[in-house]
Parts: structure tokens; C-alpha cells; sequence
């Protein structure tokens, strides 16, 4: 089991581009998460979905679109890219998106905007 | 609303020294869950430890230990004998509901722990 995936690891953008950020999970779990982390800043939720077919925001959606495309998938879209959203974004996973679950992390993306 | 308070923003010890991770955390709920993840330099977060509001035993796994206080509000995290390998960023989060039907992981600013050789 490869676990969560990313693609890619780093990336490079100007002002206005846009990108999608890419994240798969082989854990056949239902929730799917994607947070963005800032120096001294901890983890903050941008958004997630508890379940195929649902997203919802967290508490840092401004600029970002998501797709569940299926239950593997859950792709993170900035559609003109700002300097503040210069960060490290991780997706992570969990069985079900209830209170006992353990959220599993995929390895990052670090992402530049110039 | 939930607050994880990690105060400890960068801690150094030499080898082999004790070294405890404070976390302490705000919620209204009775019910929630505590987590520890690991950051190693090369960025990934690694799951450590999970344990429930009821559970206030204190868990070792080998050069770790975890101390829960209800009654302080505290979760944390002690490494003996530390060595270069554990020198990582640690974040504290905590679980709860978050309201519509969902829960949310809310994490502390994590602390970072240089172990020097």
C-alpha cells in the first residue's frame, strides 16, 4: 500500500497561474482532507470530504476550488495563484471522517508563488 | 471552538537527555480525541499516538511516553534518552465536533526538537 500520495512534490507558479494539486489514498477511506501549513503557523484546514460526492470548506477556503473525483481522489485547484498562498499543502485521509479517526498524511507539496 | 496551545516553539537537548513536549488544549466537548504526529526534516507527518478523553492512562511505547491530565487540560509528550533521529517538529491536536454533523483535527504551531549529537 502505497498510502496517500501527492503529486507533484514541488512547483513553482507566477502570480495569476493557476494549478491543480493532485492526492490519492489506496486505504479505501471515505474522508479525504486538505490543509496548507505556514512557519509557526501549525496545519490549517482548507477543505474536505467526508464522503464521495461531498466537500465542504474549512477554515482557509478562500482561493482554492476541490473535486472528489471518486473515492481515491481529491484534487486541490488554485485557480490564479497569489503570493499568499505560498506553503507546504498536505492531503491526508481517514476511514470515515468520525470522531474516532486516525487522519493519515500524504508527503506534501511545496508550492511557490512568485 | 478548540484550541490546541503548544508553548514550547523550539527545545534543544543533547543526546541521550530526557526531553517532555508540552500540550495543552481548550474544548467544550466530553468527548474528543488527543493526537501526537512527528515531522521529521524530510516533511512528512507520521502518526504517533491517539488517545480518547476517558482514557487518562499514560501510554509508553518504548523511548515514548504520553501523559494525559483532564484535569489540567494536558497532553504530553515525553522522549528518553533522545536521540538524533527524534530531532523533528511534533504538533499536539486535538479532535472534536465541529458542528454539522462533522469533526474537525484542530493542531498546535508544533515544537521543534533539535537533539544535538
Amino acid at each position: 500500500n502505497a498510502g496517500v500520495t501527492q503529486t507533484p512534490k514541488f512547483q513553482v507558479l507566477k502570480t495569476g497561474q493557476s494549478m491543480t494539486l493532485q492526492c490519492a489514498q489506496d486505504m479505501n477511506h471515505n474522508s479525504m482532507y486538505w490543509y496548507r501549513q505556514d512557519p509557526g503557523m501549525g496545519l490549517r484546514l482548507i477543505y474536505y470530504s467526508a464522503s464521495e460526492g461531498t466537500t465542504d470548506k474549512g477554515e482557509v477556503p478562500n482561493g482554492y476550488n476541490v473535486s472528489r473525483l471518486n473515492k481515491r481522489e481529491f484534487s486541490l485547484r488554485l485557480e490564479s495563484a497569489a503570493p499568499s498562498q505560498t506553503s507546504v499543502y498536505f492531503c491526508a485521509s481517514s476511514l470515515e471522517g468520525s470522531l474516532t479517526d486516525t487522519q493519515y498524511f500524504g508527503p506534501g507539496t511545496r508550492l511557490t508563488v512568485l | 471552538a478548540q484550541k490546541v496551545t503548544q508553548a514550547q516553539t523550539e527545545i534543544s537537548v543533547v543526546e541521550k537527555e530526557d526531553v517532555t513536549l508540552d500540550c495543552v488544549y481548550e474544548t467544550r466537548d466530553t468527548t474528543y480525541y488527543l493526537f501526537w504526529y512527528k515531522q521529521p526534516p524530510s516533511g512528512e507527518l507520521v502518526f504517533l499516538i491517539r488517545r480518547n478523553s476517558f482514557d487518562e492512562q499514560n501510554e509508553i511505547s518504548g523511548r515514548y511516553s504520553w501523559n494525559f491530565q483532564k484535569s489540567t487540560s494536558s497532553f504530553n509528550f515525553t522522549i528518553t534518552a533522545s536521540q538524533v533521529v527524534d530531532s523533528a517538529v511534533y504538533f499536539c491536536a486535538l479532535r472534536g465536533y465541529s458542528g454539522a454533523g462533522s469533526y474537525q483535527l484542530t493542531f498546535g504551531k508544533g515544537t521543534k526538537l533539535s537533539v544535538i549529537p
